[in-house]
């Protein structure tokens, strides 16, 4: 089955304290890219991927860090959350062609207070 | 401006009603164009493609507007299980990996 897997799926943490969102796919995508998704704007980019060890800023990119070391996994990393940063965030992969679908994990509710 | 806008509703009509959504966009050399739905709390999932020429998958129908720069989804036939926010997405025409998405439009279909 098509997937994208990402964890922790719920967090609670508090300002500065370092931590890690895990994203996999079994889809052999290259294309991955990370979204937050606050009320009333929307889904917004935060990183993608355009390959293993090619990542790039989507549009609201401070605050966070992305690796690509594998093709599979694209973490994303906070280190040093603020409570801004309380989102719901995606994680999302695509195959190429310019009208593939992308598919999304089910999302991580992080609260940073 | 932002790169997507969409009337945020919420759209409340009853079953059996047909209703359609639309959605703008700004950058007149986008290519590709897409309605995705998304249930409370949920992840989006792709509904349909939008295609230059239109599109049909059963009660649900697309239609791309390049001169005035809009997408429309159209719904006949209103189920219960329709009630859902609608996104429309669509990329950023010199760069194929960057998508934009509306915020979305809520659709509530009553009994």
């Amino acid at each position: 089955e098509a997937q994208v897997t990402q964890n922790p799926r719920y967090l609670i943490t508090v300002t500065g304290k370092k931590l890690t969102v895990t994203c996999s796919q079994n889809m052999n995508h290259e294309y991955m890219s990370w979204y937050r998704q606050d009320p009333g704007l929307g889904l917004r980019q935060i990183y993608y991927s355009m390959n293993v060890e090619v990542t790039d800023k989507g549009d609201v990119p401070e605050g966070y860090k992305v690796s690509r070391k594998e093709k599979r996994n694209f973490p994303l990393i906070l280190e040093s959350p603020s409570p801004n940063q309380t989102s719901l965030y995606f994680c999302a992969s695509r195959g190429g062609g310019s009208g593939n679908t992308i598919y999304f994990g089910e999302g991580s509710w992080l609260t940073v207070v | 401006r932002k790169e997507v806008e969409q009337d945020p509703g919420p759209f409340n009509v009853p079953e059996g009603a047909t209703v359609a959504f639309n959605c703008t966009y700004s950058n007149s050399a986008s290519q590709s164009f897409f309605w995705y739905r998304q249930d409370c709390r949920k992840e989006p999932k792709l509904l349909m493609s939008v295609y230059s020429s239109g599109n049909e998958d059963g009660r649900f129908t697309a239609q791309l507007n390049r001169a005035s720069q809009y997408i429309s989804l159209l719904i006949r036939d209103s189920k219960l299980s329709d009630s859902a926010t609608y996104l429309c997405v669509v990329n950023l025409g010199d760069n194929f990996n960057k998508f934009y998405f509306g915020s979305g439009t809520k659709l509530n279909v009553k009994p």
